[in-house]
């Protein structure tokens, strides 16, 4: 149990253009959602908490209009990077909360690469 | 100072062997402790998951919690290749609320 899934699992585009990376709890029901970005040997860092009908929270540094995170339903969350440029190039990691359990399952991550 | 300190490593032990992997914190309010492992270019995968202080024990894992000393330890006994890994501590103040990462681990076990 406990699955999330990711789509992309990679994705690559061009300067300037916007990518939607979906976030999917298959088998139980998250309220909260996390996004996270990860650079090769380095840890995962948050960017963004999700909660389920309201408006996500972003960390200090992380930009709310770059990156716009939806929260429709309690299975999907998405993240579109909008206006990718190269820096965004990352490994995008997202996570659901099983609050009963109170721990995060991740997703197998979306490795965007922008040209 | 990190609120989570985790050696980076790389650690490469013979395929068998007890591995022992640490991390120290500073934040006394932690209370939900979590091992993760991370194969390349995957999400990670929750090992094990301790609450407060004491063991837990999963097959070949075993989680400690030290609250006194705000230190953690994975241990892994008979290491397989197949262990081989990045190794990420986590925890947090409460729950599946906003977790704090260590640096990770990065593991191999030689055959």
């Amino acid at each position: 149990g406990a699955v999330v899934s990711q789509h992309p699992s990679w994705v690559i585009c061009k300067s300037g253009t916007s990518v939607k990376i979906e976030c999917r709890s298959l088998d139980f029901q998250a309220t909260t959602m996390f996004w996270y970005r990860q650079f090769p040997k380095q840890s995962l860092m948050l960017m963004a908490t999700s909660n389920e009908g309201s408006k996500a929270t972003y960390e200090q540094g992380v930009e709310k209009d770059k990156f716009l995170i939806n929260h429709a339903s309690l299975t999907l969350s998405t993240l579109t990077v909008t206006s990718a440029h190269p820096e965004d190039s990352s490994f995008y990691i997202c996570s659901a909360g099983l609050s009963i359990t109170d721990t995060q399952y991740f997703g197998p991550g979306t490795r965007l690469t922008v040209l | 100072q990190k609120e989570v300190e985790q050696d980076p490593g790389p650690l490469s032990v013979p395929e068998g062997a007890i591995v022992s992997l640490n991390c120290t914190y500073s934040n006394s309010a932690f209370q939900y402790f979590m091992w993760y492992r991370q194969y390349s270019r995957k999400g990670p995968e929750l090992l094990m998951y301790t609450y407060s202080s004491g063991n837990k024990e999963d097959g070949r894992f075993t989680a400690q919690v030290d609250k006194s000393s705000k230190y953690i330890s994975l241990f892994i006994r008979d290491s397989q290749p197949s262990d081989s890994a990045t190794y990420l501590c986590a925890m947090s103040l409460q729950g599946a609320q906003k977790l704090v990462f260590g640096q990770g681990t990065r593991l191999t076990i030689n055959p």
